[in-house]
Formats: structure tokens, C-alpha cells, sequence
């Protein structure tokens, strides 16, 4: 399975600034993913990461809060901007390379903290 | 809208012991199910899968339960080791709608008690 590489892996962030987190893959992957784990809930969708166009935001989420590029196959990263403390959360990239959902990769998560 | 539930935050069982972490899904176009474990400060790690023309998948310790009228699946750890302790993610997908994304639940962390 293709091996993940998220920077960084945690963050103390200032309110009103923003964080961008990167996610490497060793490998060329079909689909790239952004989740969210806030505290005590479950792993939330953000958004596919598409390769070339614009991401796929969930209800909820919207490009101006999270911006995400993902300029090739290998990488993508996830923007965290005009932070509030209700952004603190563990932000997770996850990957597949098959056209089914059998053995999601994910990174190790950014555990961002914002004061 | 949580289409998936995991209704149990935390479950406790002895060494050696089965260990049934349970979940239940809204959606019935879901025909994809999946569990994963969490360690703290690392990713969540597939752990075993089930489609839904299946009511069973077992690997070594690991056995995946669906009940399709219920909409709900369990996962049973035989025997329970203290390394299982971990968070359990049930998550569900609809590949056959071309639907790459996945819904997770909240997640049971089971504490396997030498």
C-alpha cells in the first residue's frame, strides 16, 4: 500500500492566521482525501483533492476557509485559514489507488491547536 | 447527518476475552463496510472489510458481521490481547455508485485489560 508522508504533525497556531499541511505519497494515487477528527467525533470528509481542478467540498466546508491544491498525483496539501479555536482538531490526508474504497491509506494526521 | 454511528465511545474487556464493538449505518445504499485502528498519534490502519453481498468475513482473530436488515455490523476480536487497545473506526462507502468517499463513526476505543 502506498506509504503517506503529513507535515507537520502538530501546530500551535495563532488565532486569525492560517496553516497549510502537506501530504506526500510515495506512490501515484488515484484519489486524495481531507478529513477532519475534532474531539470526541467522528472522521469528517472535507474534500477530494482533485488532481488538476478544483476540489470537492462536503456541505459544511468551503474553498475560502480550506483552500487545497493538488498539483499532481503524488501531493496535495490542505489550507487552514483565518484560524479560530473551533479549528483545533486532528486534520487527516487519506489515499486510494483503485476505483474502490478497499484499503484506505491515511497519514498520520496534523493535530493542530489554535490559541 | 451521521450516517454512521458507533453508539459505545469506550469499551473495557479481560485479556483473552471476545471483544464486540458494534455499529449501525442510515444509508442503505451503503454496500461497502470497513473497519479501522487508530493508535494514538498515528493514522487510522485498515483493518478489515466487508461487501455487502456477504454477512460475514473473518481473518485470524478479526471477524466482520453484517446484517444488511438491520443496517448494522459488528466487529469481534477472538481472543482480545492487550495490543488491541486502540480506537475502532466503522466507516461505510457506496463504490457501486461510483462514490469513492467514505463516512466514518465516532469510534469505540476498546481497552483490552491484561
Amino acid at each position: 500500500s502506498a506509504v503517506i508522508s503529513q507535515k507537520p504533525s502538530r501546530d500551535i497556531c495563532q488565532r486569525g492566521t492560517s496553516l497549510t499541511i502537506q501530504c506526500q505519497v510515495d506512490s501515484q494515487v488515484t484519489m486524495m482525501f481531507w478529513y477532519r477528527q475534532q474531539p470526541g467525533q467522528s472522521l469528517t470528509l472535507i474534500a477530494t483533492a482533485n488532481q488538476g481542478s478544483e476540489a470537492t467540498y462536503e456541505s459544511g466546508f468551503v474553498i475560502d476557509k480550506f483552500p487545497i491544491s493538488r498539483p499532481n498525483l503524488t501531493f496535495s496539501t490542505l489550507t487552514v485559514s483565518n484560524m479560530s479555536p473551533e479549528d483545533s482538531s486532528i486534520y487527516l490526508c487519506s489515499v486510494t489507488q483503485g476505483i474502490t474504497n478497499y484499503g484506505y491509506t491515511f497519514g498520520s494526521g496534523t493535530r493542530l491547536t489554535v490559541v | 447527518d451521521q450516517q454512521v454511528k458507533q453508539n459505545s465511545p469506550s469499551l473495557s474487556v479481560q485479556e483473552g476475552r471476545i471483544s464486540i464493538l458494534n455499529c449501525d449505518y442510515t444509508n442503505s445504499m451503503f454496500d461497502y463496510f470497513l473497519w479501522y485502528k487508530k493508535y494514538p498519534a498515528e493514522g487510522p490502519t485498515f483493518l478489515i472489510s466487508i461487501s455487502s453481498i456477504k454477512d460475514k468475513n473473518e481473518d485470524g482473530r478479526f471477524t466482520v458481521f453484517l446484517n444488511k436488515s438491520a443496517k448494522h455490523l459488528s466487529l469481534h476480536i477472538v481472543p482480545s490481547q492487550p495490543g488491541d487497545s486502540a480506537v475502532y473506526f466503522c466507516a461505510a462507502s457506496a463504490p457501486i455508485l461510483n462514490n469513492n468517499d467514505m463516512r466514518f463513526g465516532a469510534g469505540t476505543r476498546l481497552t483490552v485489560k491484561p
